[in-house]
């Protein structure tokens, strides 16, 4: 089946625009997360949807980053007022429990 | 913090030398998985380890985990170019809301022709 996708794959914006990053989970994947990684660095935990709970966001590096999962699937990821040190590589990933199934990320450019 | 911390942070080897890879956290884990990244771009996964296991093989690949030690080691035999890639261990620690797990910073693995 499908695996993960994710849209844009790449999204080149200016300095203090907003902009959306989309997810596609694995149909019936109940976690979702939303990871950073940076040029040669590790991944840096951004967000977690589980089910119907409350999202974990104590990741978020600030509050111009949110994220929605509507009907336990689809997920958007929004930083607003985009700023140049915002530039990575953003992951998304969806679990059943156990192993993650990541997608092909969304390379952001903030010039 | 319950973070996994691979090491080293880059190795390189010849080809078909044994590669391994360390991964050290802090707090006790449900499990430990270990992931293989390409060009930047997502992460694959490739093992993961149960508390109550000690060792497990997939392929050429052998990962131990020692829970009184907070460690796990991968060993990649025989390698071969196409496994020059970043590894990383992410944790699943115990008391963690739901199946939330953290990775660590990976270890860039670089095999010469």
């Amino acid at each position: 089946g499908a695996g993960v996708s994710q849209s844009p794959s790449n999204k080149v914006t200016e300095k203090g625009k907003d902009v959306e990053l989309r997810c596609d989970p694995i149909s019936g994947h109940t976690a979702l997360y939303w990871y950073r990684q940076s040029l040669g660095q590790g991944l840096e935990f951004l967000i977690y949807f589980q089910g119907n709970s409350a999202p974990d966001k104590s990741g978020l590096p600030s509050d111009r980053f949110s994220a929605e999962r509507t009907g336990g699937s689809v997920s958007t990821l929004t930083i607003q007022r985009t700023q140049q040190e915002d530039s990575a590589v953003y992951l998304c990933a969806s679990s059943l429990g156990g192993a993650q199934y990541f997608g092909p990320g969304t390379r952001l450019t903030v010039t | 913090s319950q973070q996994g911390e691979e090491d080293p942070q880059a190795l390189s080897i010849q080809e078909g030398e044994n590669a391994t890879m360390n991964c050290s956290y802090k707090t006790s884990i449900n499990n430990l998985q270990w992931y293989r990244q390409n060009s930047g771009r997502g992460l694959v996964h490739l093992i993961l380890i149960r508390s109550n296991e000690r060792e497990k093989h997939s392929g050429r690949l052998r990962v131990t985990l020692d829970t009184s030690k907070k460690s796990s080691s991968l060993l990649i035999t025989a390698s071969r170019a196409a496994d020059t890639a970043s590894y990383f261990c992410a944790t699943d620690a115990t008391g963690n809301r739901d199946d939330k797990i953290i990775f660590g910073k990976g270890t860039r693995l670089h095999i010469l022709p």
